[in-house]
């Protein structure tokens, strides 16, 4: 699967927009963007996924570049709440065992 | 829509005891998954099975670890002769293979200490 860049850890403030940035430069044309997110102590919970167009759901909206060598996480107003460490991953939809290879993911962290 | 079950929750076990979880998917899941995530650290693959096949196993599932999924439907991960590094949440997750995606939906995750 391909490797994906995220930051760290990043903030922002409560019912902001909180955007969240994550580079697959060596993606492959099968593979697809997912992406999770664990609050502490919780099991990862699935927010959204795509291929090339960009999506949007009830939890966020993700916006992948016409290259799909990056995405954007978008949670349009953050509450504290969404305070978690956030997983992009990318994973090809042929792969035999569809399993996720998690990185060290992006700490956000929402402030009151 | 019931998720993915796991249990105990907790376990607190002593060094060289064995430990069992079992995990019970999405009613007509057909895939489950295993992960072991340590503090800091993103959760790490272990084994998946499709129906009762146990298709991968990770490196990391070293000989003390086995995981069965008899009939399909929950799944069991035992430890023998716990030792203190595997002290770790682990993680069951499962998915249903269609054309329209296969998202995989994890549990709240075990948590095992080993004293």
């Amino acid at each position: 699967d391909a490797k994906t860049t995220q930051p760290t850890s990043m903030d922002c403030a409560e019912g902001r927009a909180a955007n969240l940035p994550c580079n697959h430069s060596t993606i492959s044309g099968n593979e697809y963007v997912y992406w999770y997110r664990q609050i502490h102590s919780q099991g990862p919970q699935y927010i959204i996924h795509g291929l090339k167009n960009n999506e949007t759901n009830e939890m966020a909206s993700l916006i992948i570049t016409e290259d799909r060598k990056s995405s954007t996480l978008i949670l349009p107003h953050a509450t504290l709440r969404d305070t978690a460490v956030y997983y992009c991953i990318v994973r090809a939809r042929m792969d035999s065992s569809y399993k996720l290879i998690f990185g060290s993911g992006t700490r956000l962290l929402v402030r009151p | 829509d019931t998720g993915v079950s796991q249990d105990p929750r907790h376990k607190i076990t002593k060094r060289g005891q064995n430990v069992t979880f079992r995990c019970d998917p999405i009613s007509e899941h057909n895939r489950l998954y295993w992960y072991r995530q340590t503090l800091g650290q993103g959760p790490e693959f272990l084994t998946y099975f499709q129906n009762e096949a146990q298709l991968e196993k990770s490196r990391l599932l070293s000989d003390r670890f086995s995981a069965e999924r008899p009939k399909g439907s929950f799944s069991t991960l035992e430890i023998q002769r716990t030792e203190q590094g595997d002290s770790a949440m682990y993680l069951c997750a499962s998915s249903l293979t269609s054309l329209s995606g296969n998202t995989i939906y994890f549990g709240e995750g075990s948590w095992l200490t080993v004293v």
